[in-house]
């Protein structure tokens, strides 16, 4: 079955800095990559996401890189604010399972 | 319009009793997903609904867990003989639909199960 790894499990930045967030995954028959935010107390919420017909994607300070060959995609926040601070999961999605699998998520704190 | 909701917010319970958790999805969503979050880790599927069916429940740990969705919209997940193992929050989702590609899965705000 499908496995997903993420990277780091804490990272903490400078406000205005950029944060990376890493995810591998082991089943090259992965075919969308959604990427969902949690803040403390809240339900996760899905900020971004990416299929695999496409190398990268942006939204405004998010972006999304998947590299196929290497099994491997990744968050990037840039010009980071103070509300940035939750946990990310990646996750993903295999069209012959039909489930998704989330990594164990990146506690994002923005330092002021 | 309303989203996924989950009730209760939290329960508390004792070792060996039973207990059900109940998931209101965004009504027309058809597909239905149970998933525990243990403290520091991320979802953990447990089982979906394509309507009154459980299309799969491979993630259920052991038979103490069941789930139920007899109309095609509310669901129950009922767990029998807790143990304190069980403690997580429990989050349930809910999508348009299921295969035929990735549909954005919505989540609800989960119940917090403490067992004691």
């Amino acid at each position: 079955g499908e496995n997903v790894e993420q990277h780091p499990s804490t990272l903490s930045v400078q406000e205005g800095d950029s944060a990376v967030i890493k995810c591998t995954y082991s089943d090259s028959a992965s075919n969308y990559f959604p990427w969902y935010k949690q803040e403390l107390g809240k339900r996760p919420q899905l900020i971004i996401d990416i299929r695999s017909n496409v190398g990268e994607k942006k939204d405004q300070r998010i972006a999304v890189t998947l590299n196929k060959t290497a099994k491997h995609f990744s968050l990037h926040i840039t010009e980071t604010q103070p509300e940035d601070s939750a946990v990310y999961f990646c996750a993903a999605y295999m069209n012959r399972d039909d489930k998704i699998i989330f990594g164990k998520g990146t506690r994002l704190h923005i330092l002021p | 319009g309303a989203g996924v909701s989950q009730t209760p917010s939290n329960k508390v319970t004792e070792k060996g009793k039973y207990v059900e958790l109940r998931c209101d999805p965004i009504s027309g969503h058809t597909a239905l997903y149970w998933y525990r979050q243990s403290l520091g880790q991320g979802p953990e599927f447990l089982i979906y609904f394509q309507g009154t069916g459980a299309a799969d429940d491979s993630g259920l740990p052991n038979d103490r867990f069941f789930a139920v969705r007899p109309e095609g919209s509310v669901s129950t997940l009922k767990i029998q003989r807790t143990e304190r193992g069980d403690s997580a929050v429990y989050l349930c989702a809910s999508s348009l639909t299921h295969g035929r590609g990735y549909n954005e899965q919505f989540f609800g705000p989960g119940t917090r199960l403490t067992v004691l």
